[in-house]
């Protein structure tokens, strides 16, 4: 089993419409966890961070965590075509080792 | 302010030689990361660096090694390269502030090792 497990994907969503990007990790003592977007030929950046249970909303994005069932989720609103991107769900156990999921590649359709 | 900068962004190397990769982090970032990039495995942690000490190791074989200097600026290095080794490289840097992060890196854009 990986530790960090994403749908490959790829998701299409309309432009406009609701992306719902999911993540589940094995280990329970992971204590951070992030979001990250690459682009084709490009490094990732961060665009979320979460560290404690329910959602964290900045902007379009809302990221959704739920320790007890291992559960990482990111909500992007009225997406856009600019969002089409592989976003990559990472779990730390402490500091800057990052275990990363392989990605989901999202195409928002316009 | 000035991103996180690697170099060589690309380079072609042999199988047995060597290659060292270099990171200069965003000013004031104290800690640095390395990860490796392929299609198969994805983003893997190399190690991570905070005031010259290695403070995390992945489960990466004894060739690749890596340094930090007092300015921050990061070196990695792979010797007797293999097949296998050709990926991109990612340097991350964050603030780093002591005894563990927060995990928000940012990263370069890379050097992407192929090995003939």
């Amino acid at each position: 089993q990986k530790e960090v497990e994403q749908n490959s994907g790829p998701l299409s969503v309309p432009e406009g419409a609701i992306a719902s990007l999911n993540c589940t990790y094995s280990d329970r003592v992971s204590q951070s966890f992030f979001w990250y977007r690459q682009y084709s030929g490009k490094s990732p950046e961060l665009i979320m961070s979460i560290y404690s249970n329910g959602d964290k909303e900045d902007g379009r994005f809302t990221a959704q965590l739920n320790k007890a069932s291992q559960y990482v989720s990111l909500l992007i609103r009225d997406s856009q075509p600019s969002d089409s991107a592989t976003y990559l769900c990472a779990v730390s156990l402490y500091g800057n080792k990052l275990v990363f999921g392989a990605g989901t590649i999202l195409r928002v359709k316009s | 302010k000035a991103g996180v900068t690697q170099t060589p962004r690309y380079l072609i190397k042999t199988r047995g030689q060597q290659v060292t990769l270099s990171c200069s982090p965003i000013s004031g970032h104290r800690s640095v990361s390395w990860y490796q990039q392929t299609p198969g495995q994805g983003l893997q942690f190399l190690f991570e660096y905070f005031s010259e000490t290695q403070r995390n190791k992945g489960n990466f074989p004894g060739r690749f090694s890596g340094r930090q200097f007092s300015n921050s600026r990061s070196e990695m290095n792979v010797s007797t390269l293999e097949l296998g080794d050709s990926a991109l490289y990612l340097c991350a840097s964050s603030l780093g502030t002591g005894q563990g992060s927060s995990g928000e890196l940012f990263f370069g854009e890379g050097s992407r090792l192929t090995v003939l």
